[in-house]
C-alpha cells in the first residue's frame, strides 16, 4: 500500500540551512507535495514536484527528488524562527484523488 | 480571495453525544475533502466529494459517521453518536478540478474532543 515516511524531529539555529527528508513506496506517484502547519492552523500548500524533475526551487525552498529511492527532500534556506513548524510531506494515491501523508517533521528554530 | 472556512475551531462534548462540523469551500471549487488527523499524524481522508456527489467514502465509519454537501457548495460531517477515539482535528479542503495538477487548500480545522 501507499505509505510515506518522515523524521519526526530537526533543530537548527536561525540562519542555518534545515533539511527535511521523507520517503514514499508507490513509484507510480506523479506529485509529490510538502505542507506547513503552524500551531492551531490548517495546512499550507508550500510547494510541489512533479515525478519527471529533480529539482524545484522557489525562493528559500529546494525541492530534491530521488526517484530511484523514492525520497523525497525540503532545504530551507537561510532559517528563520517564522519557519518553525511541523512539515508534512505527501503523494497523490494511485488513483489521483487524495494525498496521502507523512507524520510530519516538527521544525524547531533556536535564535 | 478567501480561504476554506470551516466552524465551530473548537468542540468538546462527552461522548455519546452527536457533533456536527461545517466546512465553506473556496468560492468555484466543486471537490471538497474531509480530512481526520489524528495527534502526532498526519491527516488521512474521511470523504471526497464532487460537486454534491460523494465519490470515495471508503474510508468514512458508517455506522456514526455521515456526511452531506447540498447544492454542491457547503458541507456537514457528522458524528452520532461520538466516542473516545474520535478525538482529532477534522480538516475540510478544496480543489477546482479532479486532475493530476489539482491543489488542495485546507481549512483551519475544527479540533474535536470527547470526554
Amino acid at each position: 500500500g501507499e505509505d510515506v515516511e518522515q523524521s519526526l524531529f530537526l533543530s537548527v539555529r536561525e540562519g542555518d540551512s534545515s533539511v527535511i527528508n521523507c520517503t514514499y513506496t508507490d513509484s507510480s506517484s506523479t506529485y509529490l507535495y510538502w505542507y506547513k502547519q503552524e500551531p492551531g492552523a490548517g495546512l499550507q500548500l508550500l510547494t510541489y514536484i512533479f515525478s519527471n524533475m529533480d529539482m524545484k526551487q522557489d525562493q528559500r525552498l529546494t525541492v530534491l527528488l530521488n526517484k530511484k529511492d523514492k525520497h523525497l527532500s525540503l532545504r530551507i534556506a537561510d532559517t528563520q524562527t517564522g519557519d518553525s513548524a511541523i512539515y508534512f510531506c505527501a503523494e497523490l494515491n494511485q488513483a489521483g484523488t487524495a494525498l496521502i501523508f507523512g507524520k510530519g517533521t516538527t521544525l524547531s528554530v533556536s535564535s | 480571495e478567501a480561504g476554506v472556512v470551516q466552524s465551530p475551531r473548537y468542540k468538546i462534548i462527552e461522548k455519546k453525544q452527536p457533533v456536527a462540523f461545517w466546512c465553506n469551500p473556496i468560492s468555484g471549487h466543486n471537490t471538497l475533502y474531509w480530512y481526520r488527523q489524528n495527534l502526532g499524524q498526519g491527516p488521512e481522508l474521511l470523504i471526497r466529494y464532487e460537486n454534491e456527489e460523494a465519490v470515495d467514502d471508503s474510508q468514512l465509519p458508517k455506522d456514526r459517521f455521515s456526511a452531506e454537501r447540498l447544492k454542491g457548495v457547503d458541507s456537514t460531517l457528522k458524528i452520532q453518536p461520538a466516542e473516545l477515539g474520535d478525538s482529532a482535528v477534522y480538516l475540510c479542503a478544496s480543489s477546482s478540478r479532479v486532475t493530476i495538477t489539482d491543489t488542495q487548500y485546507f481549512g483551519p480545522g475544527t479540533r474535536l474532543t470527547v470526554l
